[in-house]
């Protein structure tokens, strides 16, 4: 049974048109993260939450928010998606955060188009 | 900055032998480090582990060896089948540090 899914599979939106990926978990960690993978790149992080506590990147665009209303879900709004923008994204959780020896939880992943 | 690095890019073994895929680091604050295997239009799966307070994990046909004062590490998986081919991800973390992504390497296992 799939631990963290993402939503949708993929999504094509249009240039500066908001769009909005989702993301649950049935594990209860703590921690869930937002990365950006780009092609034949390193995931790179946007920003995590520990528990309600949000921490973003130095790097990561203002045009990138993220919203986590409860444990389970977490949200990454992009308000004005650009064509550079176009990429994997990809959520996952971990119990601990780095604070504590522990792997992090991978969902399937978005792939956003932007047209 | 890159933190974590990957050299091979790419990689490509024979049914049947080993595969060793490779990993430095630069930051010394590093404690724990982690393998991750991708497929295509898929999200990255946890491989294996290993503390820096080891050398060497083993989990069945996987095994990560780590060089400290080398700031190396390496995954070696024996023997290789084809099912094995996808994108191998180093990660690291500290206390207090989120997962640091290497690049990638592919590993292409040929029948």
């Amino acid at each position: 049974d799939a631990m963290v899914i993402q939503n949708p599979r993929y999504q094509v939106t249009q240039f500066g048109k908001p769009v909005t990926l989702s993301c649950s978990q049935t594990l209860n960690h703590n921690v869930m993260y937002w990365y950006q993978q780009k092609s034949s790149q390193a995931p790179k992080l946007l920003f995590h939450y520990y528990d309600k506590d949000f921490n973003n990147e130095a790097d990561t665009p203002d045009n990138f928010q993220s919203r986590r209303p409860n444990t389970s879900f977490c949200f990454l709004d992009i308000r004005s998606p650009g064509l550079g923008d176009a990429a994997m994204y990809l959520c996952a959780t971990s119990r601990g955060g780095g604070r504590a020896n522990t792997e992090a939880f991978f969902g399937q992943g978005t792939r956003l188009t932007v047209v | 900055d890159q933190q974590v690095k990957q050299n091979s890019p790419s990689l490509s073994v024979q049914e049947g032998r080993i595969s060793i895929l490779n990993c430095d680091y630069t930051n010394s604050m590093f404690d724990y480090f982690l393998w991750y295997k991708k497929y295509p239009a898929e999200g990255p799966t946890f491989l294996i582990s290993i503390s820096s307070i080891k050398d060497k994990n083993e989990d069945g046909r996987f095994t990560v060896f780590l060089n400290k004062s080398a700031k190396h590490l390496s995954l070696h998986i024996v023997p290789s089948q084809p099912g094995d081919s996808a994108v191998y991800f180093c990660a690291a973390s500290s206390v207090g540090q989120n997962f640091v992504f290497g690049p990638g390497t592919r590993l292409s296992v040929l029948p």
